[in-house]
């Protein structure tokens, strides 16, 4: 049973706007959630980690929040990039140890156009 | 800056064939995993190591063994490649787990006709 649901399963921008990608999940405990951004067949590179119930992070034109209450998450990406188009994943980490484990979201297919 | 690299790149191998995949990281990082990704899904756990000679099984194991020889280098191993067996393959590594970050090799695209 999937754990991590992310959507949409995938969006297209015009560069310059701005962009909501969501994750919902069931793992439970919920230690931590991680977003992380792939570039076509290349490996994950992580964006921002949310840790404590109402989290927000910030990262240059990424931003994320976290409400553990409602186990949901949102990436919002400002003023896209061509280079943004990529998949970008949801992670949630059910301990803060390195006995737990990370339960992967399928991501979602972001692709700007010019 | 974390590194983890992989080889082969690529690999394609028949049924029934011997593959090993190679993940070398230089973090000086304890914990190693090797993953798989297709389409649809999210990365799925296969094998995973707390450090040199130690192996731990994860959630999709079956038709694979791995080994950690050192710190460094952790090997997944298919003896008999079967057709399903074709994804794209991950190698991890992480000092502290946790909410401590995984550091990603490039990947290995196998295929397994």
């Amino acid at each position: 049973k999937t754990q991590v649901e992310q959507s949409p399963q995938s969006l297209v921008v015009r560069q310059g706007e701005n962009c909501v990608l969501q994750c919902n999940y069931s793992v439970t405990p919920d230690n931590h959630l991680r977003w992380f951004k792939q570039d076509t067949g290349k490996g994950l590179v992580s964006l921002t980690v949310l840790v404590h119930e109402n989290d927000k992070t910030s990262n240059g034109r990424y931003s994320a929040t976290l409400d553990k209450d409602a186990k949901h998450s949102t990436l919002h990406i400002t003023a896209t990039l061509l280079d943004d188009t990529a998949t970008y994943i949801c992670v949630v980490g059910d301990r803060g140890s390195a006995l737990g484990r990370l339960h992967f979201g399928a991501g979602t297919q972001l692709i700007v156009i010019p | 800056e974390a590194a983890v690299t992989q080889s082969p790149r690529n690999k394609v191998t028949v049924t029934g064939g011997n593959v090993t995949l190679s993940c070398r990281q230089t973090n000086s990082h304890n914990y190693m995993y090797w993953y798989r990704q297709d389409t649809g899904h999210g990365l799925r756990l296969i094998h995973y190591s707390y450090g040199a000679g130690n192996l731990q099984i994860g959630d999709v194991p079956d038709g694979y063994k791995a080994t950690r020889t050192t710190q460094e280098d952790f090997f997944l191993l298919l003896e008999l490649a079967s057709p399903s067996q074709t994804s794209l393959y991950f190698c991890a590594s992480t000092g502290t787990g946790g909410a401590g970050e995984q550091y990603f090799g490039p990947g290995t695209r196998l295929t397994v006709l």
